[in-house]
């Protein structure tokens, strides 16, 4: 079935360091991929999304590329911020209605 | 506009004890979905809810069932209560299938279910 496979956490950086959490996905057919993400004592909210190959999504300084011939769909930030230290969970729809399929989750810890 | 909206925020129960949460979607949305999320199961999907029908079901035991109104609310029951159903239960709302849908869920603040 389908699943999505994200990098074990947490991840520690300095302000202003360079971020990549690696996503992977297994699905048939095409699904649309999301970033969603989970500030402290809150709800999830969607960060960016793709909906087809090589689309690339982007939101607030961070982009992902759908990537179909390695099926990923990794988050980057050039120059992170405190503000950005939150659970990072990225997503795939199942296709057959509207419910999103998660991986586990990323927690990033900014540091000034 | 309002955000979804889920009640109680926090509760804390027994085994063996059932409890029902609440969920009010944003305004217009038709479809909810719930989800449970653990530190070591991550987000799990519950089911998921449009015009009143169950489309979609996780793989959770019968113990956990869930309807929506005519109004689009939804509940989620768990009976029987046990000490791994101690979780966040997150809520998400969008317009649905083919109602344009972007595919982006709008999620509630979450219920979180102690159970002692």
């Amino acid at each position: 079935g389908n699943s999505v496979t994200q990098m074990e956490g947490p991840v520690t950086l300095s302000e202003e360091a360079f971020l990549t959490i690696n996503c992977t996905y297994t699905a048939t057919g095409y699904p649309s991929l999301f970033w969603y993400v989970q500030y402290p004592g809150e709800g999830l909210q969607l960060l960016l999304k793709a909906t087809k190959a090589d689309d690339k999504g982007s939101n607030k300084g961070f982009e992902a590329t759908y990537r179909k011939e390695t099926t990923s769909f990794h988050l980057e930030k050039g120059s992170v911020q405190v503000s950005d230290s939150a659970v990072y969970f990225c997503a795939l729809d199942n296709q057959a209605g509207t419910a999103l399929i998660f991986g586990k989750g990323t927690t990033l810890s900014v540091s000034s | 506009k309002a955000g979804v909206t889920q009640t109680p925020r926090y509760l804390i129960k027994t085994r063996g004890q059932q409890v029902t949460l609440s969920c009010s979607p944003i305004s217009g949305h038709r479809s909810v979905s719930w989800y449970q999320q653990t530190p070591g199961q991550g987000l799990q999907f519950l089911f998921e809810y449009f015009s009143e029908t169950q489309r979609n079901k996780g793989n959770f035991p019968g113990r956990f069932s869930g309807r929506q109104f005519s109004n689009s609310r939804s509940e989620m029951n768990v009976s029987t209560l046990e000490l791994g159903d101690s979780a966040l239960y997150l809520c998400a709302s969008s317009f649905g299938p083919g109602q344009g849908n972007t595919g982006e869920l709008f999620f509630g603040e979450g219920s979180r279910l102690t159970v002692l």
